[in-house]
């Protein structure tokens, strides 16, 4: 149980375009859903909190005009980079809480995209 | 502020003990996870400490002491597949549960 996907794992576009990535619980429902962003050899950097039906809250330093966050439903989260450079270039991952069972502090990761920008 | 503090690279031999440590400087402290990041994969949940003391489960150990701002994780029986990045966790107090990472200790295990 507590299973939550990415799509896609990897992902490469053109200077400019914007990428859509999406973030499913599978067999839970997410109450919260995390963003990250992961640059090579370091750790991960919280982006922005979503729940669902309400806007995200970002963290410092986090354009929410570039990195768009839709938290449409209890098991479905998007992150849209929009104008992609490739200094956004990363590896994006989500996380999801599982507020009705279980352990609710507990967070429980997606395998991540890889975002390539040219 | 917050400030959590891990070695940034560690070597052991397989079948040894090794411990990683964790220092954390947070306001709003409520709990501290490890966990467990292959290259190019998700983090994998390892423990958890909310309370003073040892957590063990396996051959993976967690301390806490939060009055020192410490914790430490033990990995026993070293198995070449421990090689990996091994995060520790802070979480907020506060709304979300917001959890901030340490840079991440990369473990390097040898025949």
């Amino acid at each position: 149980g507590a299973v939550v996907s990415q799509h896609p794992s990897r992902v490469i576009c053109k200077s400019g375009t914007s990428v859509k990535i999406e973030c499913r619980s599978l067999d839970f429902q997410a109450t919260t859903m995390f963003w990250y962003r992961q640059f090579p050899k370091q750790s991960l950097m919280l982006m922005a909190t979503s729940n669902e039906g309400s806007k995200a809250t970002y963290e410092q330093g986090v354009e929410k005009d570039k990195f768009l966050i839709n938290h449409a439903s209890l098991t479905l989260s998007t992150l849209t980079v929009t104008s992609a450079h490739p200094e956004d270039s990363s590896f994006y991952i989500c996380s999801a809480r599982d507020g009705t069972r279980g352990r609710p502090y507990e967070q429980y990761f997606g395998p991540g995209t890889r975002l390539t920008v040219t | 502020g917050q400030n959590i503090d891990q070695p940034t690279e560690m070597t052991a031999t397989e079948g040894a003990i090794v411990q990683i440590n964790c220092t954390y400087q947070t306001s709003g402290f409520n709990g501290l996870f490890w966990y467990q990041q292959h290259a190019g994969e998700a983090p994998t949940f390892l423990s958890y400490n909310v309370l003073d003391g040892l957590e063990e489960k396996g051959r993976f150990s967690s301390f806490l002491s939060r009055s020192k701002g410490y914790s430490y994780l033990l990995l026993k029986e070293l198995q070449m597949k421990d090689s990996a990045s091994y995060l520790c966790a802070v979480r907020r107090s506060g709304g979300y549960n917001k959890l901030i990472f340490g840079a991440g200790t990369r473990l390097a295990v040898h025949p």
